[in-house]
């Protein structure tokens, strides 16, 4: 079955430490996302990628980074320079970002707490 | 930039009655408007979506309803279960600014037996 796949679900990070959530899809979709969500402040975006090797800064990007060398995974990275990391990271994709009303499909989300 | 405004951010119901959440977004330019439900620990799933040439849509027991001029749209769902408890999101699409869709904050809904 095809599907988006996110791991762990659970992460724990330490203070200073870099911390890489992990975001699958044998969609064949082009278009990937970051979201995060705190309770009551909905989604909101960190990075998007619309091809392999490119992407853009989201809403809140600070203090996090990313990669697309392939077209399957789009990794995240929590950086020691995000100081309040605690979440829950949702990753996304559609087909290809330039068709607007294609819906957005997610994984079932990793939570980071900070130790 | 988009902004998407969602009411109630609780709602709790009889099971068997109905329930409606409201959003109001800003940019004009919007032209696509899904509705997501998001169960607990999981990721969130379309439920329905609307077009901008459309002012109604129905999927059995749910259906949006949307009002260009006033930028308005609504979700409504007609004899609630239990298993309708969750927290739905409705989303807003620019057809310009990269296709990011803008998310409402979400209204946690409560169906009681």
């Amino acid at each position: 079955d095809g599907g988006i796949t996110q791991s762990p679900k659970y992460l724990f990070r330490k203070e200073g430490q870099n911390v890489t959530l992990s975001c699958e899809q044998n969609l064949n979709h082009d278009a990937m996302y970051w979201y995060r969500q705190d309770p009551g402040q909905g989604l909101r975006l960190i990075y998007y990628s619309q091809i392999v090797n490119d992407f853009q800064k989201g809403d809140i990007a600070e203090g996090y980074s990313v990669s697309r060398e392939k077209k399957e995974s789009f990794p995240l990275t929590v950086t020691s320079a995000q100081k309040n990391p605690t979440a829950f990271y949702l990753c996304a994709s559609k087909t290809a970002a330039t068709r607007a009303n294609e819906k957005l499909l997610f994984g079932s989300g990793t939570q980071l707490s900070v130790l | 930039g988009e902004n998407v405004e969602q009411h109630p951010s609780t709602l709790s119901v009889q099971e068997g009655d109905s329930a409606v959440i409201k959003c109001t977004y800003s940019d004009s330019a919007s032209n696509y408007f899904p509705w997501y439900k998001q169960e607990l620990g999981k990721g969130p799933q379309l439920i329905i979506d609307i077009r901008s040439n459309v002012g109604e849509k129905k999927d059995q027991r749910i259906a949006v309803t949307l009002n260009k001029t006033a930028k308005h749209f609504s979700l409504h769902i007609t004899e609630t279960q239990p298993e309708d408890s969750a927290v739905y999101f409705c989303a807003a699409l620019p057809h310009t600014g990269g296709f990011k869709t803008i998310f409402g904050a979400g209204t946690r809904l409560f169906v009681k037996a």
